[in-house]
Parts: C-alpha cells; sequence; structure tokens
C-alpha cells in the first residue's frame, strides 16, 4: 500500500548528540518530501524540502536531509542536538502523478526529546 | 504580521449540535486546506481548495463539509459532530498548491461528547 512511514515514534538524544530521523516512503514514482516540525502547543513549521536535484538538502535550524532513491528514503539529519529542537517531526510527500494534484500526505510523527 | 488565524481555539460540544471552524489567512494564498491530528496518527487531510469555488476531499473527508466563496477564507463545517470528531484540528494556506510552504494556523481542539 501507498505510505508515509516514520519508523520511530519516540527517540531521546542528549544535547549536542547527532540526530537523525527516518522516514521511508512507498509510491510508485518519487513524490515531492517535506519534514516539518512541530513545537508543543504550536502549528507546524517547514524545515526543508526536496523535489529534484541535489539529493542532500540544506534547511531551517541546522537541519538537512538526504534524499536515497534506492532506499526511498528521506531521512532527517542534525549534527548537533539543542535542548530547543526538543518537538514532534513529520516527513510529508506530495505525489506529482495521477490525480493526486492537491494531497499532501503526513506520516504519522517522530516525538524527539533532548536530555541535558 | 502574516498569518492564518483560527475560531475557536478550543471548543466543547455535544453529539449532533452543527459548528463551524472558521480559517482566515491575511497572505493572499491560493491553497488552503484542513488537518485533524490525533495521537499515532499524525495529521491527515480533510479538504483542500486550490483557489476559490475548488475544493477536493483530502483522505478523511467524511462528516466534513467546506465552502470556499473568498480567498482568504476556509470554513470547517460539522453537520452532525459525533465523538470520533474529537480532535485537534489545523488550518493551513501556501501561494500556490500543495508543494509551497505550507503555513499553518494555531490548532483548534475539538472535543465531542
Amino acid at each position: 500500500a501507498q505510505s508515509v512511514t516514520q519508523p520511530d515514534i519516540h527517540i531521546t538524544v542528549s544535547e549536542g548528540a547527532s540526530l537523525e530521523l527516518r522516514c521511508n516512503y512507498s509510491y510508485g514514482a518519487t513524490p515531492y518530501l517535506f519534514w516539518y516540525v512541530q513545537s508543543p502547543g504550536q502549528g507546524l513549521q517547514l524545515l526543508l524540502k526536496y523535489f529534484s536535484g541535489d539529493t542532500l538538502v540544506q534547511g531551517i535550524k541546522g537541519f538537512e536531509a538526504e534524499f536515497k532513491r534506492s532506499q526511498s528514503s528521506f531521512n532527517l539529519r542534525k549534527p548537533s542536538v539543542h535542548w530547543s529542537d526538543a518537538a514532534e517531526y513529520f516527513c510529508a510527500v506530495a505525489l506529482n502523478y495521477g490525480g493526486s494534484q492537491g494531497n499532501l500526505i503526513f506520516g504519522k510523527g517522530t516525538k524527539l526529546s533532548v536530555k541535558p | 504580521e502574516a498569518q492564518v488565524t483560527q475560531n475557536p481555539r478550543y471548543l466543547i460540544t455535544v453529539t449532533g449540535k452543527k459548528l463551524t471552524v472558521t480559517c482566515s489567512q491575511n497572505m493572499n494564498h491560493e491553497y488552503m486546506s484542513w488537518y485533524r491530528q490525533d495521537p499515532g496518527l499524525g495529521l491527515r487531510q480533510i479538504y483542500y481548495s486550490m483557489n476559490v469555488e475548488v475544493t477536493d476531499k483530502g483522505d478523511v473527508p467524511e462528516g466534513y463539509k467546506v465552502s470556499r466563496k473568498e480567498k482568504r477564507n476556509f470554513p470547517l463545517i460539522l453537520e452532525s459532530p459525533s465523538p470520533n470528531q474529537t480532535s485537534l484540528y489545523f488550518c493551513a494556506s501556501s501561494l500556490w498548491e500543495r508543494t509551497d510552504t505550507q503555513y499553518f494556523g494555531p490548532g483548534t481542539r475539538l472535543t465531542v461528547l
């Protein structure tokens, strides 16, 4: 079935440690790919997006993501986590074929906790 | 200030009592959409609108209605709310379409008793 999967429901990292959040998709062709962040009690904010070209994309707040076609993945990374990064992170896809011209499909999210 | 506003922010209601959640954006955006967020399920799109008078179903449209009579407003209507519509609702807008940066409202927490 077509889906966006974030395998990790909850991740805890120490402040200053590196971070990688996983996202996999299963669609017939490469969709447009996004990462959004939701801080507690807030709406969502776009971190970065990938449409084509360079497979390593830079976003805001020091985040980056790498698209790997062979693995159908779009993992989010940050080299050194700050306490303010504690939030929930959502991977999202927009299909670029067929009749799904208006949909934006979100994964179930990964909650990030940061230890001092 | 560029923003998406939603009202009310919190609402407790009873089964069957019609309600409307308003959404307004001041950025002259064409694309607007509604999502519901439930624990363990992430965000699921309810309806979206590519521009005025054009709306289409998302993944979970059952039990909801929308209208887009003006560019800035995109209200979500629950004609006969049921307890399974208890959720956190977000409105979002973007300049042209779904691949543009989505700007989210602050959310509306709805409880249906």
